[in-house]
């Protein structure tokens, strides 16, 4: 049992360069979220998604992109990676209704130099 | 819009004490969900107690209780009986009953947990 997959685990990036974050989940949950937590800071909302096909922004959306083609899947593009960007990534999902508990991946340190 | 506040950047506990770890929050609505996450040095995010503002009764899960106050915005996490392996990261967060699909975190509150 999986549950939710992120990679990679660590990634350093020049200025300029672009990425893609890998975001799974096995658990057929509707709705992923990204979030990005900065040193000494909670988790910041970048963009969710409620299904496949539909995304939108979060609170920090600026710099990123996300798509969802397939329900297990949400990747988050990062263009044009600048040293803000620093930061270790969560993926998250959870299932419609219920306890509304999120399950969140591993996480992925990425340092933009 | 609502926020989520931990004034207790860091908090440390004797081995087998309890601690308390304050959480405050901001809303105008009536029905929501509160968490507690803990976040241990892998950094993996696990859930640790869960209560519905519509429920009166006080959320536990064996050494983990929380001290719900919705009329103060309050919600504090009491670990008795601590141990080396709570020693983490500790979230607050707070998520709307309807509507929006987001979730707030506090700062977060480390904690210590001393042999």
């Amino acid at each position: 049992n999986a549950g939710v997959t992120q990679t990679p685990k660590f990634r350093i990036l020049k200025i300029g360069q672009s990425m893609t974050l890998q975001c799974a989940q096995d658990m057929n949950h509707n709705y992923m979220y990204w979030y990005r937590q900065d040193p000494g800071m909670g988790l910041k909302l970048i963009y969710y998604s409620v299904g496949a096909g539909i995304t939108d922004k979060g609170e920090v959306p600026n710099g990123y992109n996300v798509s969802r083609s397939t329900t297990e899947d949400f990747p988050l593009r990062l263009e044009l990676a600048a040293p803000s960007q620093t930061s270790v990534y969560f993926c998250a999902s959870r299932a419609s209704g219920g306890t509304y508990e999120q399950y969140f991946g591993p996480g992925t340190r990425l340092t933009v130099t | 819009a609502q926020t989520v506040t931990q004034s207790q950047p860091e908090m440390s506990v004797q081995e087998a004490e309890t601690v308390t770890l304050s959480c405050t929050y901001d809303t105008s609505e009536s029905d929501y969900y509160l968490f507690w996450y803990k976040q241990p040095p892998s950094r993996q995010m696990i859930l640790v107690i869960r209560q519905e503002a519509y429920k009166q009764q006080n959320a536990t899960e064996n050494r983990f209780s929380v001290n719900f106050q919705k009329a103060a915005k309050s919600f504090s996490l009491k670990i008795s009986d601590s141990q080396l392996g709570d020693a983490a990261m500790y979230f607050c967060a707070y998520r709307s009953a309807a509507g929006t699909y987001k979730y707030i975190f506090g700062t977060g509150t480390r904690l210590k947990v001393l042999a």
